[in-house]
């Protein structure tokens, strides 16, 4: 039972440099998002994307980029890393986004702690 | 705007029983989740309200009033293991999707 996986876990960069946080999912969601968890706060929204080849942008978007080319693939990109993005990463993703049985449920990978220096 | 409040904090001793309370402002409903996260993990699914009521399971039930904008997580018989932030999240329609808004979270403590 692989669900959500992402990789690395762990990661030091230093500012200005540049990286990708890997995402794939095996339940053949449609919908896939990448939030971001800084602490006492809440998840926020960095992207999200409602199938192969359709991204569109959440509420904290700027310095991050995304790509869809499969259905279980998500990978984030960070350009030019700066402290602000020093935060807890978790890509998710779920089968719909309507009420449904268990209003589509959000299920998320297990995080990635990037830290910048 | 879109809001979501939940205590901070919350302590509780084993065995007892503890109310987690969330409310929440959203332009538009479509349904709340309450979700527990141990501390440097991912967040779990426990539970989903959409309509008015209390859905029971097991040691857990969640209770929602949407005219009041209101939801509830009861924990009962509460075992060091629930020591976690519980989180509420509303899904809320617009951009194009139905979006799911987090709370702060509720970080509870769990004491023998």
């Amino acid at each position: 039972n692989a669900g959500v996986t992402q990789t690395p876990k762990f990661r030091i960069l230093k500012i200005g440099q540049s990286m990708t946080l890997q995402c794939a999912q095996d339940m053949n969601h449609n919908y896939m998002y990448w939030y971001r968890q800084d602490p006492g706060m809440g998840l926020k929204l960095i992207y999200y994307s409602v199938g192969a080849g359709i991204t569109d942008k959440g509420e904290v978007p700027n310095g991050y980029n995304v790509s869809r080319s499969t259905t279980e693939d998500f990978p984030l990109r960070l350009e030019l890393a700066a402290p602000s993005q020093t935060s807890v990463y978790f890509c998710a993703s779920s089968f719909g986004t309507g009420k449904g049985y268990s209003g589509n449920t959000i299920y998320f990978g297990e995080g990635s702690w990037l830290t910048v220096v | 705007g879109q809001n979501i409040d939940q205590p901070t904090e919350m302590t509780a001793t084993e065995g007892a029983i503890v109310q987690i309370n969330c409310t929440y402002q959203t332009s538009g409903f479509n349904g709340l989740f309450w979700y527990q996260q141990h501390a440097g993990e991912a967040p779990t699914f426990l539970s989903y309200n959409v309509l008015d009521g209390l859905e029971e399971k097991g040691r857990f039930s969640s209770f929602l009033s949407r005219s009041k904008g209101y939801s509830y997580l009861l924990l009962k018989e509460l075992q060091m293991k629930d020591s976690a932030s519980y989180l509420c999240a509303v899904r809320s329609p617009g951009g194009g999707y139905n979006k799911l808004i987090f709370g702060a979270g509720t970080r509870l403590a769990v004491h023998p």
